[in-house]
């Protein structure tokens, strides 16, 4: 069974550019969620997608936008980058609810440097 | 707004000890929390997850304890090994397909 995956694994742009990561989720999972991680901290959630709908959102801007696709791989987009966007950006992907709890397994995340 | 307080935010244990991580919650809805153990350059792993219906959980080396009336609940490491050394994120969601809320994290280093 393959887990999550990501890519690129690491990324370097420059401010006010704009960055697509991609995300492919475990298989017979149908969420994808999304979270930024910046150095020594937790990850934070950006977003969420269920049936390629977006599923709940945490304090991000609007410049933070995704997508998710039928085969529930995702993306998400990011404009006009700046300084701070710096970190680690995790997706992790959840089976049908077991339970009914939201359990995430995470890919290896995407390290984006913005210069 | 820190809905999950962890600490310490740094642990160093020898080998053999118990270590133990503590977190505790703001939001009562809260219904489902599970530990995650994240080594350097890798997402965070799914280690353990409790439920606030039970008050311990235990697989392996690795247990829950869990009180809901003081709404905090702690990860102990026992017979802790340098492979253990890694950092331990708790955290917290509702039920059904919600956020998951997680703590500033934990690095513990086990030392021989």
């Amino acid at each position: 069974e393959t887990g999550v995956t990501q890519s690129p694994t690491h990324l370097i742009k420059t401010r006010g550019q704009q960055v697509t990561l991609r995300c492919s989720s475990q298989s017979g999972h149908n969420t994808v969620s999304w979270y930024q991680q910046a150095l020594g901290q937790g990850p934070q959630f950006i977003f969420q997608y269920y049936r390629e709908e977006e599923n709940g959102r945490g304090n991000f801007p609007p410049r933070f936008s995704g997508l998710q696709f039928p085969n529930y791989s995702s993306e998400l987009n990011v404009n006009a980058l700046e300084l701070d966007d710096s970190a680690l950006y995790l997706c992790a992907s959840s089976p049908p609810l077991a339970g009914g709890f939201n359990e995430q397994f995470f890919g290896p995340g995407t390290r984006l440097t913005v210069l | 707004q820190q809905q999950v307080k962890q600490s310490p935010q740094s642990l160093i244990v020898q080998k053999g000890g118990i270590s133990i991580i503590n977190c505790a919650y703001e939001n009562t809805a809260f219904d489902y929390f599970p530990w995650y153990q994240q080594f350097p350059g890798k997402g965070p792993a799914l280690l353990i997850a409790i439920r606030p219906d039970v008050s311990e959980k235990k697989e392996g080396r690795f247990t829950i304890s869990f009180n809901k009336s003081a709404k905090q609940f702690s990860l102990h490491i026992m017979d802790s090994q340098p492979g253990d050394s890694a950092t331990y994120f708790c955290a917290a969601s509702k039920g059904g397909y919600q956020k998951v809320t997680f703590g500033i994290g934990t690095k513990l280093q086990v030392i021989p």
